[in-house]
C-alpha cells in the first residue's frame, strides 16, 4: 500500500516553463487536495477535488490548473512558471471532507529561477 | 487575528521533561482540530484529531478549550524522537471556501 506517491521530488524550472506535479493515491480516497508551504507560513490550499470529475479552487489558485479524471490521480499544472511559485508542494488524499485526517504525500520542491 | 495561530518557538526541552504549546482558532464554529507532525524536510503526518473536549494517545494529550477558542498539545516523557514540527489545523472559512486552516506551526527540540 504505497499511500499517496508525488513525482517529482525535486525540480528546477526556468520562469516561464511550464510542468505538472504528478500525485497518486491508492487508498479509494474521494478527496484530493494539492497544498503550498513556504517558510514562516502554514500550508495553503491550492486546488482541491471532492471526487472524479469535480475539481475546485483553493485559496491560492492563480498560476495552477488541475483536473480529476480518476479517482487515483490529480496532477497540478503549472502554466508559466514565476520565482513567487519556488515552494514546497504537497498532495493530500481523505476518505471524507474535513472531518477527516488527511495523508500526504512525500512533496516536490520546485525551484523557478 | 490570524485565523489559526501557533507560537513558532522553538521550544528547547530536555529529554524526559513535559512541555506543553496552545493553539488559537478564530472560527468558535469549528467541530474538529487536528494536530499534525511534521518532521524537517519531510510530509506532514497526523498525530491527533480532536472531535469534543479532547484526546489522549499514550504520551500524547490533546484538549480543547471551546470557551477560549484554543487548542493545547501535551506532550509527557518527551523523547528525542519527538523533535518536530507540530502543525495545528481547523476547518474554517478562507474566501469562498470552507477547508482546513494550518497553523505555521511550533517546532519542539529535545535535547539529550
Amino acid at each position: 500500500n504505497a499511500g499517496v506517491t508525488q513525482t517529482p521530488k525535486f525540480q528546477v524550472l526556468k520562469t516561464g516553463q511550464s510542468m505538472t506535479l504528478q500525485c497518486a493515491q491508492d487508498m479509494n480516497h474521494e478527496y484530493m487536495s494539492w497544498y503550498r508551504q513556504d517558510p514562516g507560513m502554514g500550508l495553503r490550499l491550492i486546488h482541491y477535488s471532492v471526487g472524479a470529475g469535480i475539481t475546485d479552487q483553493g485559496e491560492v489558485p492563480n498560476g495552477y490548473n488541475v483536473s480529476r479524471s480518476t479517482t487515483e490521480d490529480f496532477p497540478l499544472r503549472l502554466l508559466s512558471a514565476a520565482p513567487s511559485q519556488t515552494s514546497v508542494y504537497f498532495c493530500a488524499s481523505s476518505p471524507g471532507g474535513l472531518n477527516y485526517g488527511y495523508t500526504f504525500g512525500s512533496g516536490t520542491r520546485l525551484t523557478v529561477v | 487575528r490570524k485565523e489559526v495561530e501557533q507560537d513558532p518557538g522553538p521550544f528547547n526541552v530536555p529529554e524526559g521533561a513535559t512541555v506543553a504549546f496552545n493553539c488559537t482558532y478564530s472560527n468558535s464554529a469549528s467541530q474538529s482540530f487536528f494536530w499534525y507532525r511534521q518532521d524537517c524536510r519531510k510530509e506532514p503526518k497526523l498525530l491527533m484529531s480532536v472531535y469534543s473536549s479532547g484526546n489522549e494517545d499514550g504520551r500524547f494529550t490533546a484538549q480543547l478549550n471551546r470557551a477560549s477558542q484554543y487548542i493545547s498539545l501535551l506532550i509527557r516523557d518527551s523523547k528525542l524522537s519527538d523533535s518536530a514540527t507540530y502543525l495545528c489545523v481547523v476547518p474554517g472559512r478562507v474566501d469562498s471556501n470552507y477547508q482546513l486552516i494550518w497553523g505555521a506551526g511550533t517546532k519542539l527540540i529535545i535535547k539529550p
